[in-house]
């Protein structure tokens, strides 16, 4: 139950274009869902994050879209540029137990 | 704000000797500090939470007695691999949460572990 699946495992969007990660939770007591980068070799760095009272946060080019009823939720980058190019991880946490519950990861590549 | 910094960045070791890694928040005060592993092209498995004053709490299969944390202040973490084998060679990541916001975790840099 302490499972966040996402998808897909890598990703190759032209420069430009809208990348789409999507990631599903089974335990109902998350309440904070985070979305970290990661390029090689560095530690992960926060993106943007989105509690289940709001169904969508944007910031800047980075977008959350939060399903409660599907306990799904996504993050959308708009106008993807090769600095885009990395990997990401989807999270999840309880108020109740603060350890972070981390995604598979997805590596995103955008080209030219 | 809210920078986290490790160090060393990187270490090379023999076998059988151990190796201590610091993680600091540089600007603000992290009552509780978590200790990650990362295999390459793999997620991070966190290894324990280490909260200020006590002692910390390791996940189900992790060895305490070989991996030792302290965490003595508010800004300061250590992680002690102890007698150190070429299968602890990995990314070691720490993150701390700050006082004020409980859900945020900001990540330090990592320390590449190479045992030989």
């Amino acid at each position: 139950q302490q499972q966040v699946k996402q998808s897909p495992q890598s990703l190759i969007v032209q420069k430009g274009g809208i990348s789409i990660i999507n990631c599903a939770y089974e335990n109902t007591a998350f309440d904070y869902f985070p979305w970290y980068q990661q390029f090689p070799g560095k530690g992960p760095a926060l993106l943007i994050a989105i509690r289940p009272d709001v169904s969508e946060k944007k910031e800047g080019r980075f977008t959350i879209s939060f399903n409660k009823s599907a306990k799904q939720f996504s993050l959308h980058i708009m106008d993807s540029q090769p600095g885009d190019s990395a990997t990401y991880f989807c999270a999840a946490s309880s108020t109740t137990a603060s350890k972070l519950t981390f995604g598979t990861g997805t590596r995103l590549q955008v080209t030219l | 704000g809210a920078v986290v910094s490790q160090h060393p960045s990187w270490v090379i070791c023999k076998s059988g000797t151990s190796v201590k890694i610091e993680c600091r928040s540089l600007d603000f005060q992290a009552t509780t500090m978590f200790w990650y592993r990362q295999f390459p092209k793999q997620s991070l498995m966190l290894m324990a939470t280490s909260n200020e004053g006590s002692k910390a709490t390791y996940e189900q299969g992790v060895e305490k007695d070989k991996f030792l944390i302290n965490h003595a202040s508010l800004t300061l973490s250590t992680l002690t691999v102890t007698s150190a084998h070429p299968e602890d060679s990995s990314f070691y990541i720490c993150s701390a949460r700050e006082r004020e916001w409980k859900e945020t975790q900001y990540f330090g840099p990592g320390t590449r572990l190479l045992v030989l």
